[in-house]
């Protein structure tokens, strides 16, 4: 049972620098979302998407951007990393409709810019 | 716009007593829905229990029950007999069921808990 998967897990970036936050689920989810945790902090929503090609963003999108173009997947993009963009990253999926209240987390990415 | 706010950063508990996390939100939505996540040193986000705004009865599930009052916009969790697996943060999260097309939770600062033996 794999569920939501994220890759990497740890990743450390200089200040400029780009990279792909996998995330993949392998429950038929519709609804996929991005949140960062700062340290000390509850979750914040970055990117949403409610289905292949459907992207809207969240509280805090600048610096991110997002693709949806399978069901399955979901990366998230960093272009010119900053420090302000340290934090854990976890990518959720939940079922469509309003009966769906639950959110499956994947494990987290911890990224460090320096 | 929607907010919860959890009031104690820090709780301490006995092993085997029971604990409870307080949690306030604030929505001007008819229907929503509550959540407590457990995030454990580890760092994954494990659901833990669901409780829906115009569900009569409180939520429970094994040793976790949910105190909500809506009147006082209340949903505070209930650990019973805690256990030292139980330290951990403790999120408080709202989403709304209103029928709008953002799904997203809406998380609480976390308080985190430390079960002594």
């Amino acid at each position: 049972n794999a569920g939501v998967t994220q890759t990497p897990k740890f990743r450390i970036l200089k200040i400029g620098q780009s990279m792909t936050l996998q995330c993949t689920q392998d429950m038929n989810h519709n609804y996929m979302y991005w949140y960062r945790q700062d340290p000390g902090m509850g979750l914040k929503l970055i990117y949403y998407s409610v289905g292949a090609g459907i992207t809207d963003k969240g509280e805090v999108p600048n610096g991110y951007n997002v693709s949806r173009s399978t069901t399955e997947d979901f990366p998230l993009r960093l272009e010119l990393a900053a420090p302000s963009q340290t934090s854990v990253y976890f990518c959720a999926s939940s079922y469509t409709g309003q009966l769906a209240y639950e959110q499956y987390f994947g494990p987290g990415t911890r990224l460090t810019v320096t | 716009a929607q907010k919860i706010t959890q009031t104690q950063p820090g709780m301490f508990v006995q092993e085997k007593e029971a604990v409870t996390l307080d949690c306030t939100y604030d929505t001007s939505d008819q229907s929503y829905g509550l959540f407590w996540y457990k995030q454990p040193s580890s760092g994954e986000m494990i659901f833990l229990i669901y409780q829906g705004s115009y569900d009569e009865q409180n939520a429970t599930e094994g040793r976790y029950s949910l105190n909500f009052q809506k009147a006082r916009k209340s949903a505070n969790l209930v650990i019973s007999a805690s256990q030292l697996g139980d330290s951990a943060m403790y999120f408080c999260a709202m989403r709304d069921l209103s029928g709008g097309s953002n799904y997203k939770l809406t998380f609480g600062k976390g308080t985190l808990l430390t079960v002594n033996p």
